[in-house]
Order: structure tokens, then C-alpha cells, then sequence
């Protein structure tokens, strides 16, 4: 079973901090994801890495940035976290089990920014 | 750019029936992939059922099977024999095939469904 984990489940920062949201998988992948969740907007994207070091900006990448120093762990940062910036944040991993490639998603960090 | 829409932001269903939730889309490609994913209250996101677009028999797993009408652009979504863990939020989602876009899925809103006892 591919099996992606994130760091919090549940995230409380104040305005202005730097925030790190940590993202492990476990199957070598390559294809890693960070994506925000709002009601009534459904997913966007933020940022994806497609390998180590190598990263390409989604559809809503301003006030974050990433890093991927190792294959199994894809980070967000909050450089300076903003109350806009409170959201439900997911991570995924692009992997085969069988058939087609196909995302699988962390559990979740519910970001709070007070 | 490809976009996925899902029109109806809650629906409801009584235990043991069928439901049926809408999703459309746009794309100019020919070939692409469409998922439905779940997100139970307890927020693990999980892939509920896939199609390939160049496969003309619909998709079905157990009690969830699709409707695929490429030429409308649309892939709508068929619980039967509703269950109190189909509570959810569903989201329908688009992926370009292999070599384009690293595999980036485009989502839909979203569609809360509630079961009722």
C-alpha cells in the first residue's frame, strides 16, 4: 500500500511566523504535491515536485514556497504565515498499484492562523 | 486550460437507495483520465473510481459505477444501495495522460452528500 504522511494533523501559528508542513512517502516516488482545500472552492494546486530539488509552481503559489531535498519528503513553507493562509492542506504522491498512475493523499494538516 | 465542474454542492440520499452526482468538464485533448475521489469526515482523501478516456465501457467498482459520455464531457458518478459511510465530500477530478503535466489532477468543488437513516 503506497502511505504518505503528514507532519500535524492540527496546526495553530501566528501572523508572521515561518511555517513548515512536512510531507513523507514511502515508495520512492518521484511526483509529489501540495495542494490547499476550502470549501466551496474544492482543491488548487500550490506547488509539485516531479524530483529531488525540482519543483514547479501550481495554480495558487504566492506567499508559499517548497522544498525537496530528499525523494521521500516534500516540505511547505510559509515564509511569513498571513490569516488568508488558514486552510485545510493536503499532500499527494503520483503512484502505479495497479492500472494507471493515480494520486495518493495524506490525511491532512488543518493550518489555523491566528 | 482543462476545468471540471461539479453544479450541485450538497445532495442528500435516504439509506439503501441510488444517487447520482454531476460532474462535467472541458479539455481539447482526446486522451485523459477522470477520477471520483472521496473525503470522509475524517479528511483521508481516497480514490473512488477511475476512466480511461479511450475506453468506452464504463467504470464500476461494487456499488459506485460511472457514467461516461465523452462526447458530452461528461462523468457522472452512481452510488446504489446508499450506505451511512458514503457520507462525504466527493470530488470529481481530471488528469492529462502520461507525459503532460506530471500528472497534476484538476478538481472539481466538490459535492457534500449526506445519507439519511
Amino acid at each position: 500500500d503506497v502511505k504518505v504522511t503528514q507532519s500535524s494533523r492540527y496546526l495553530v501559528k501566528r501572523t508572521g511566523e515561518k511555517v513548515f508542513l512536512e510531507c513523507v512517502q514511502d515508495m520512492d516516488h518521484e511526483n509529489m504535491f501540495w495542494y490547499r482545500q476550502d470549501p466551496g472552492l474544492g482543491l488548487r494546486l500550490i506547488y509539485f515536485s516531479y524530483d529531488v530539488k525540482m519543483k514547479e509552481k501550481g495554480d495558487i503559489p504566492e506567499g508559499y514556497s517548497v522544498s525537496r531535498e530528499k525523494k521521500e519528503r516534500f516540505s511547505l513553507i510559509l515564509e511569513s504565515a498571513s490569516t488568508n493562509q488558514t486552510s485545510m492542506y493536503l499532500c499527494a504522491t503520483l503512484a502505479r498499484a495497479s492500472g494507471p498512475y493515480e494520486q495518493y493523499f495524506g490525511p491532512g494538516t488543518r493550518l489555523t492562523v491566528t | 486550460a482543462q476545468t471540471v465542474t461539479q453544479s450541485q454542492p450538497e445532495m442528500s440520499v435516504q439509506e439503501a437507495e441510488t444517487v447520482t452526482l454531476s460532474c462535467t468538464y472541458d479539455t481539447s485533448e482526446s486522451d485523459y483520465y477522470l477520477f471520483w475521489y472521496k473525503q470522509p469526515p475524517s479528511r483521508q482523501m481516497i480514490l473512488v473510481i477511475r476512466q480511461e478516456a479511450y475506453k468506452q465501457q464504463n467504470a464500476t467498482e461494487n456499488r459506485f459505477s460511472v457514467n461516461f459520455q465523452k462526447a458530452a464531457k461528461s462523468f457522472s458518478l452512481k452510488i446504489s444501495d446508499s450506505q451511512l459511510g458514503d457520507a462525504a465530500m466527493y470530488f470529481c477530478a481530471y488528469r492529462s495522460p502520461p507525459g503532460g503535466s506530471q500528472g497534476n489532477l484538476i478538481f472539481g468543488k466538490g459535492t457534500k452528500l449526506s445519507v439519511k437513516p
